[in-house]
Formats: C-alpha cells, structure tokens, sequence
C-alpha cells in the first residue's frame, strides 16, 4: 500500500522567504503527483500535476520537482507572501488496478507566513 | 468549465433527518468521487463511481447511500447521521484510465445534531 509522508508537518516563515516543502512515497509505480492548496474549511484547490515522465512543474512562483525512483518530491514557493498561508497536501495516483482511482495523500504542511 | 460544484456549502442536520448532498462537473470526466474530511485530516475516500457505475465502496456505513444519475452528477444521500459524521464532504472528478490529475469541489460542510 502506497504510504507518502509530508514533513515538516507544520511551519512558519517570514513573509518573503522561499518555502520548501517536502512529500516522500513508498512506492514509485505511480501515474502521478499532485500538490494541492487548501485553505481552513474549503476545498483543495489544484496548484501543480506532475506525470510519471515528468521532472518538474512550474507555475507563476510555484515550482515542484518529482525524483519517481527515490519517492520524494518537493514544492518550492518563491517569495513567500501572507496569503500563502494554507494547507498543502501531496497526492499520489498509484498505478495498478487497485490503486487507479485511490488517490493517496500526505498529512499535509500547514504553513503560515508571518507578514 | 473547469470546476466541480457541490451544494449545498453548509448543511445543519438532526439525527433523524433526511438530506442529499449534490455534486455536479461539465468537464466529461467519467471518475466521481466522495471524500470525507475531518479537521486537520487528510481527506478519506468513501465511493467511487467510474462511468456510472459504483466502482469502490471503501466500507461506508449504509446510512450514507451513493447515487449517479448521469456522468455529470453524484449524490450523496444522508439517512440517520451520528454526530460523529460531521465532517467536510468532499466531491472530486478525473479522467478514469488516463493519468489525469483530479478536480475537487469546495465541499460540503455537515453538522449533525
């Protein structure tokens, strides 16, 4: 069973300094990664999907990377501001047939930039 | 459209009630699913539907009773809730078979009293 770890569990950074989250997996047979935003009470909100293929992701200040054969990947956030604080979870889609439609998730970061 | 839309955002209940919780996308994605999420968790799979067919039920108490209606839309539907039930419910969809990244909703908010 696919096991994936988010450290550190909880932080908090000075408004802008880059962030640096790491999400570790168990097993490499995946589809894909995917880092998610969520924000006390709402929904996830997609930030970056990363393929099996793929080494990294950006968007705007976002960039993560995927190692598949070590299981980790990282999210940076460059310039951190106030309203990046949230809740980023780390989502893997194993491969196989048990796995295809069981999304596994990390614990989460829980960040807050501190203006 | 790129959104899935869960109603309602906020739903108060009492333990003999009866309440449907609605989920809809427009994206063609033919894999729906509902989660469960409480404070400070991770969100925990519940069902899943792939072309509108219940494909997992990961042992969900049968008071929580899954429906499909067509590829655009799922409902949860809530029959004599425990207190222990309250929760985030969330909708997502995706591609089912093609490695497609998942689309969540903004949830659903349950109390149950």
């Amino acid at each position: 069973k696919q096991e994936v770890t988010q450290i550190p569990a909880a932080l908090s950074v000075p408004e802008g300094e880059n962030l640096v989250l790491n999400c570790s997996f168990t097993d490499s047979a995946i589809y894909n990664l995917q880092w998610f935003r969520q924000d006390p009470g709402k929904g996830l909100t997609s930030l970056l999907l990363i393929q099996s293929s793929q080494r990294e992701q950006t968007s705007g200040r976002l960039n993560a990377s995927l190692d598949k054969s070590s299981g980790r990947s990282t999210l940076y956030i460059a310039a951190s501001q106030p309203g990046d604080s949230a809740t980023y979870l780390c989502a893997v889609r194993p491969r196989g047939y048990y796995g295809n439609n069981r999304l596994a998730f990390g614990k989460g970061n829980q960040v807050v930039v501190i203006p | 459209d790129t959104e899935v839309t869960q109603t309602p955002k906020h739903l108060v209940m009492g333990m003999t009630n009866k309440k449907s919780l609605k989920c809809e996308q427009h994206m063609g994605h033919r894999a729906m699913y509902w989660y469960k999420q409480k404070a400070k968790k991770p969100p925990e799979l519940m069902f899943v539907y792939s072309y509108e067919k219940l494909s997992i039920n990961e042992s969900v108490p049968s008071r929580f009773s899954p429906e499909c209606p067509n590829s655009s839309l799922l409902n949860l539907h809530l029959h004599a809730l425990q207190p222990e039930d309250s929760a985030l419910y969330l909708c997502a969809s995706s591609q089912d078979g093609d490695p497609g990244g998942y689309t969540f909703g903004s949830g659903t908010r349950l109390t149950v009293v």
